[in-house]
């Protein structure tokens, strides 16, 4: 099982569109409905902002979005905010109750 | 409301033994997995393991089976991370969250963080 593999960074002027991508492959990504990204503060604990490619949990703002096409799954981060600034991280299930994340995305409001 | 609550942060040596802890409320324990992810310092999120407080049924990453030992007490609703004897390379902060299994498959409720800090 390899990490998933992300961009190191992406940046964005506020009110801008960020994309990050999330590239797996046929045993995880390509091959199941089921990436989840994360959102991680400095010192917190991760915090879901996406699961199952495009579904948003209560309290997410829609500004976040998911998508996947292949091995590749993408997060876009639309109307950029300050607060958005973090660490972002893909994760997979990978059968069998096993699951990859990411290699993690610092995402800077410039 | 969902919580979970990990220990505190801890502070070994070398080959020490530690078990940490994370306990679970507000939903029911022993009806939903619980996963274990790892966080060395200034690093990313790594893939553990889960267990099925339920039955302890376990899955282990396999670049970890053999290093950490996973459990569930489903009498306290707290799940564990044992080792039987520390590394320095275990230095790293731990997170618990409960997995979801069903028509979805994520990580919707995370706990705190434990960090571990091993000394050689």
């Amino acid at each position: 099982q390899s990490a998933l593999t992300q961009p190191r960074s992406v940046s964005g002027s506020p009110g801008q569109s960020v994309t990050i991508s999330c590239t797996g492959t046929s045993s995880d990504v390509d091959g199941y409905n089921y990436v989840s990204w994360y959102q991680q503060h400095p010192g917190k604990a991760p915090k879901l902002m996406i699961y199952d490619v495009n579904k948003r949990p209560s309290g997410v703002p829609d500004r976040f979005s998911g998508s996947k096409s292949g091995n590749t799954a993408s997060l876009t981060i639309s109307g950029l905010q300050a607060e958005d600034e973090a660490d972002y991280y893909c994760c997979s299930y990978a059968g069998s109750y096993s699951y990859v994340f990411g290699t993690g995305t610092t995402v800077t409001v410039l | 409301e969902v919580q979970l609550v990990q220990s505190g942060a801890e502070v070994k040596k070398s080959g020490e033994s530690l078990k940490i802890s994370c306990k679970g409320s507000g939903y029911s324990f022993t009806s939903y997995w619980i996963g274990w992810v790892r966080q060395m310092p200034g690093k990313g999120l790594e893939w553990m393991g889960v267990i099925y407080p339920g039955d302890s049924d376990t899955r282990y990453s396999p670049s970890l089976q053999g290093q950490v030992t996973i459990s569930a007490d489903k009498s306290i609703s707290t799940a564990y991370l044992h080792w039987s004897s520390l590394k320095a390379s275990d230095t790293a902060t731990y997170y618990c969250a409960r997995a979801l299994t069903g028509n979805s498959k994520t990580f919707d409720y995370w706990g705190q963080g434990t960090l571990v800090t091993v000394s050689s």
